[in-house]
């Protein structure tokens, strides 16, 4: 069975500092991998995927994701935090496999809050 | 293009009840998936009609039914309402042609059970 962990509950950063969220999956096979965001009141926002190619996936908003095999991470960045950002962020993953359909499995969510 | 759309947003309801939450996906879009959201078990699939024909279904009891219509508009039922229905939940479409192509959400319906 394939599921993905965000190990922090919660991240704090200054605005303009980088932001990394965390993400690991465990996954028989190659996995589609996503990043969503969600503001207070609404459903999820796609922000990027990962589904072969190069490891470095660029995606809204100046979000970029890195993917990587050996550590089976998929950790969400960006360069310079707004207050804006603030929200909570999914990584979800997808099993490529027909049977599966388009069944998305998340992780648990991180909030976000950037400090003006 | 309009986006997906969850009707209605907010719901209360009883222990007992049983209500119907509808969804009309992105025009073009043939796949609609369900997905709790609680506090708790955070989100968790429902599950995912295309064509008409459920393709999917997470581990929910029997209470828990949808069917998708022919202009691909979805409808999710849930029967013998308890406590722990209470969640957001959320409508997905996607092309549903198995490329890599993203889900994209729509804002949910808050069900709440008094």
């Amino acid at each position: 069975a394939q599921s993905v962990a965000q190990p922090e509950d919660q991240v704090n950063v200054a605005e303009g500092n980088p932001l990394t969220v965390k993400c690991t999956y465990s996954v028989s096979g190659n996995p589609y991998l996503f990043w969503y965001v969600q503001y207070p009141n609404r459903g999820l926002q796609f922000l990027l995927k990962y589904i072969t190619g190069d490891n470095l996936v660029k995606g809204s908003y100046g979000f970029e994701a890195e993917f990587n095999k050996s550590q089976t991470s998929f950790h969400l960045k960006k360069p310079s935090a707004l207050v804006s950002d603030s929200a909570l962020y999914f990584c979800a993953v997808r099993d490529p496999g027909w049977a599966a359909g388009n069944k998305l499995t998340f992780g648990g969510g991180t909030r976000v809050l950037v400090k003006p | 293009k309009a986006g997906v759309t969850q009707t209605p947003r907010y719901l209360i309801k009883t222990r007992g009840q049983q209500v119907t939450l509808s969804c009309s996906p992105i025009s073009g879009h043939r796949s609609v998936s369900w997905y709790q959201q609680t506090p708790g078990q955070g989100l968790q699939f429902l599950f995912e009609y295309f064509s008409e024909t459920q393709r999917n279904k997470g581990n929910f009891p029997g209470r828990f039914s949808g069917r998708q219509f022919s202009n691909s508009r979805s409808e999710m039922n849930v029967s013998t309402l308890e406590l722990g229905d209470s969640a957001l939940y959320l409508c997905a479409s996607s092309l549903g042609d198995m490329s890599n192509q993203p889900q994209h959400f729509g804002d949910g319906t808050r069900l709440s059970i008094l």
